[in-house]
């Protein structure tokens, strides 16, 4: 089955620029998605296909996906921030979908 | 709005059953893929089972192939998890999700707050 290796943890100062790696496969040939979820809360979508948001996630947020490694990139960090990041791709050959171990960020 | 909103949580003894539920409102259910995805004490995130919107195609992760059976009612706007032979490992928040995406590119863009099941004796 499809592997997906993020970071354990992620640390950045208040208005500086965090990446988050999502390693696979020639990852660049499928579509990634990434969520957020903070503690105590459901997951939410913040980057799919790549690069798109959804309506209501900052421009601060964008993805990237080339090669063997998929990044979300957050901008101008914010204390709110703050939370676990999972990324995601479809397996098309079972119909499963796989998530990354996931990414605590932590702002300084 | 979209809402999803699980229910049918609880403690249960090894070897025991429960079926979760997940109440959809807010768009047209019977359109939509449905997904339950779960996530252990202080651990990631865990797909367990897809169902089509038809009921006619139903996928699970091989930990629970056999044990739980995924199903839906579109005259209800309700998902089902039917969990049986349940084992310590299962203990997790269950999160209902909508799956969207076309081939490709398949995610879930609403969650709803989960329902923690914790098997213990």
């Amino acid at each position: 089955s499809y592997v997906l290796t993020q970071p354990p943890s992620v640390s950045v100062a208040p208005g500086k620029t965090a990446r988050i790696t999502c390693g696979g496969n020639n990852i660049g040939s499928k579509s990634v998605h990434w969520y957020q979820q903070k503690p105590g809360q459901a997951p939410v979508l913040v980057i799919y296909y790549d690069s798109d948001r959804p309506s209501g996630i900052p421009e601060r947020f964008s993805g990237s996906n080339s090669g063997n490694t998929a990044t979300l990139t957050i901008s101008r960090v914010e204390a709110g921030d703050e939370a676990d990041y999972y990324c995601q791709v479809w397996d098309s050959s079972s119909d499963h979908q796989v998530f990354g171990g996931g990414t605590k960020l932590t702002v300084l | 709005e979209v809402q999803l909103v699980e229910s049918g949580g609880g403690l249960v003894q090894p070897g025991g059953s429960l079926r979760l539920s997940c109440a959809a409102s807010g768009f047209t259910f019977s359109s939509y893929w449905m997904s339950w995805v779960r996530q252990a004490p202080g651990k990631g995130l865990e797909w367990v089972a897809n169902i089509k919107q038809d009921g006619s195609e139903k996928y699970y992760v091989d930990s629970v192939k056999g044990r739980f059976t995924i199903s839906r009612d579109n005259a209800k706007n309700s998902l089902y998890l039917q969990m049986n032979s349940l084992r310590a490992e299962d203990t997790a928040v269950y999160y209902c999700a909508r799956r969207v995406g076309v081939l490709g590119g398949i995610y879930f863009d609403y969650w709803g707050q989960g329902t923690l099941v914790t098997v213990s004796s």
